[in-house]
């Protein structure tokens, strides 16, 4: 197993509401990422957590936001939902040295309805 | 034009066979490449990166043609648990300062007894 760990393992969700997902990064992992998995594709990247500061953004709207605490753990926000937002939300961790060697957790598995 | 792309197969094969995937990228300027693995509801995996002369793995074999712009996997002597979806993920070069990985929609392999 990767110690990445993710919360909840699944959760049902109204159009409109808002979420709010949660990671542990892998001991000694800086760094955070987001993805969106859609079924049937490839993850996608929604943004990066370093050092508690965003660190890049994909093609996602603001109402998707996060933060980073000071042990590296990692929020995903998701503010007013569309069905479109339905997806695997996998968070990923990664030191300095190799930050494209990246750990993924479990996945949050988010459905609006 | 996606920046990745890969054949989502399926590629059903028997035990013991030799099967190859093929993944192209558009952008010439990406520098870093790798292969996840993911099994059916489970988180992407690590299986190997890609060096520009070629890597070896076990029964699996990793190459980078730059010319043609693709890499690829090929797996020897299948076993029924490779069964997965195999993941491209390209390194561009705009994402080298933000460390995000873009991955292809997957392949999938079906390996048959």
């Amino acid at each position: 197993e990767t110690g990445v760990t993710q919360s909840p393992t699944h959760l049902i969700k109204t159009r409109g509401q808002q979420v709010t997902l949660r990671c542990s990064s892998q001991s000694g992992h800086n760094t955070v990422s987001w993805y969106q998995q859609a079924l049937g594709q490839g993850p996608q990247f929604i943004f990066q957590y370093y050092r508690e500061e965003e660190n890049g953004r994909g093609n996602f709207p603001p109402r998707f936001s996060g933060l980073q605490f000071p042990n590296y753990s990692s929020e995903l926000n998701v503010n007013a939902l569309e069905l479109d937002d339905s997806a695997l939300y996998l968070c990923a961790s990664s030191s300095d040295s190799t930050p494209y060697e990246q750990y993924f957790g479990p996945g949050t598995r988010l459905t609006v309805t | 034009r996606k920046e990745v792309e890969q054949d989502p197969g399926p590629f059903n094969v028997p035990e013991g066979a030799t099967v190859a995937f093929n993944c192209t990228y558009s952008n010439s300027a990406s520098q870093s490449f790798f292969w996840y693995r993911q099994d059916c509801r489970k988180e992407p995996k690590l299986l190997m990166s890609v060096y520009s002369s070629g890597n070896e793995d076990g029964r699996f074999t990793a190459q980078l043609n730059r010319a043609s712009q693709y890499i690829s996997l090929l797996i020897r002597d299948s076993k029924l648990s490779d069964s997965a979806t195999y993941l491209c993920v390209v390194i561009l070069p705009m994402d080298t300062g933000r460390r995000a990985l873009t991955f292809g929609s997957g392949t999938r392999l079906q390996v048959q007894p």
